[in-house]
Order: structure tokens, then sequence, then C-alpha cells
């Protein structure tokens, strides 16, 4: 079967830098996605990586490393708003929907 | 980004009655839409896929003869929960594949249904 595992919850300060990491074992691999998800409202997309590397977009990274199965997101210069479910997508296969990890709630304080 | 709607955003129904859930992809053609169930506190679960002009292709678990889904234009994509129970209570979430993103090949979520069956 397919398998995404990522922390339950995890907590921070403001400012601070936090990394959220998703290790998978799928079946196969055609990308890898992050989303935030807000209580009660859809996924929002934040970033995408196919190739082993790191993608920067403002305040958000994201690493991949194909042959370890892993991933992390980082954001930096956290802020309140930041408080949300950040999931790690898998898409096996182009064009198919994307396996979800069950989140990872970040609750950042002041 | 690319804009998919959901309607409705909420619904309370009583149980045995059914509810039709619409998902539009707004400015791009989608020849396929996903719908996943949220339940509390848990990740999002793939129900089925939704494609364009043919029948949709349901995952394990799932009846399709309960949760009805229509794909009759390229921007539109309803779910049907027939005689709805107290268990289906959750929240329904479209997404729709955009295939004008290359190879980031992006979905994109609709708002979510939340429905509430009593």
């Amino acid at each position: 079967g397919q398998n995404i595992d990522q922390p339950t919850e995890m907590t921070a300060t403001e400012g601070a830098i936090v990394q959220i990491n998703c290790t998978y074992q799928t079946s196969g691999f055609n990308g890898l996605f992050w989303y935030q998800q807000h209580a009660g409202e859809a996924p929002t997309f934040l970033s995408y990586n196919v190739l082993d590397g790191l993608e920067e977009k403002g305040r958000f990274s994201s690493f991949l490393s194909r042959s370890k199965g892993y991933s992390y997101l980082l954001l930096k210069e956290l802020q309140m708003k930041d408080s949300a479910s950040y999931l790690c997508a898998v898409r096996v296969v182009a064009g198919t929907a994307l396996i979800f990890g069950k989140g990872t709630t970040l609750s950042v304080s002041s | 980004g690319a804009v998919v709607s959901q309607h409705p955003s909420w619904v309370i129904c009583k149980s045995g009655t059914s509810v039709k859930i619409e998902c539009r992809s707004l400015d791009f053609q989608a020849t396929t839409m996903f719908w996943y169930r949220q339940f509390p506190k848990q990740s999002l679960m793939l129900m089925a896929t939704s494609n364009e002009g043919s029948k949709a292709t349901y995952e394990q678990g799932v009846e399709k003869d309960k949760f009805l889904i229509n794909h009759a234009s390229l921007t539109l994509s309803t779910l049907t929960v027939t005689s709805a129970h107290p268990e289906d209570s959750s929240f329904y979430i479209c997404s729709a594949r955009d295939p004008r993103g290359g190879s980031t090949d992006t979905q994109y979520f609709g708002p979510g249904t939340r429905l509430t069956v009593l």
C-alpha cells in the first residue's frame, strides 16, 4: 500500500523557523506537494517538488530527496496566521489523484 | 491560481434524503476532477476520480451506488450522496486538475462542502 508519514502536531513561536518532515513509501512517484489547510477550509497549494533539492518561495521552502523518500517544508519568520494544518501529498502517477498524509497541525504562539 | 467552486458550502439534511454537491472549474476546462472526503482531524481520503464523458472510478470501499458522480461537462462534476445517513456526515472536497499546469500538473481544490446528516 501507499504510506505517507508526518508528525501529528508541532508548536513554535512567532518569528521562529520550523521544519515539518514527511516520509513516503509509495508504489511510484510523480511529484510531492505541500498544502496548507485552515480549520473548516479547503487546502491551498504551497509547493511542488519532483526533482531532488530545495524549492524556495518566499517564507516557505520545500526539500525533496527521492532516494530517501523524504521531504520537508520549512517555514521562516513564523506568523500567527501560519497556525494551520500542513498536508504532505504524493502523486504516484501523472494525472492521478494525490495521496495525502494525515497532516501536521502547527500552532504558532506569541 | 485557478479557481474551483463548490456548492453548497454547507448542508444539513435528514437521514434517508439525497444531497447533490456541485464542483465547478471557473477558469479552465477540467477533464479530470477528484472527490475527497475528510472526517474531523483526519486527512483527505480520495473517494473517486471523475472523468468527463465517462464513468467515475471509485476507490476501494466507496459504494458507487451510494455516491453518484456525474461529470457531464468540462467544467462541472456533481456528487450525489443518496439515502444519506449520519455516518456520511463529513467535509467533502473536490479538486480539479488544470491541464495547463504543464509538468506541475497542479490540482486546485474547491472550498469544500460540510454535510451534516441528522
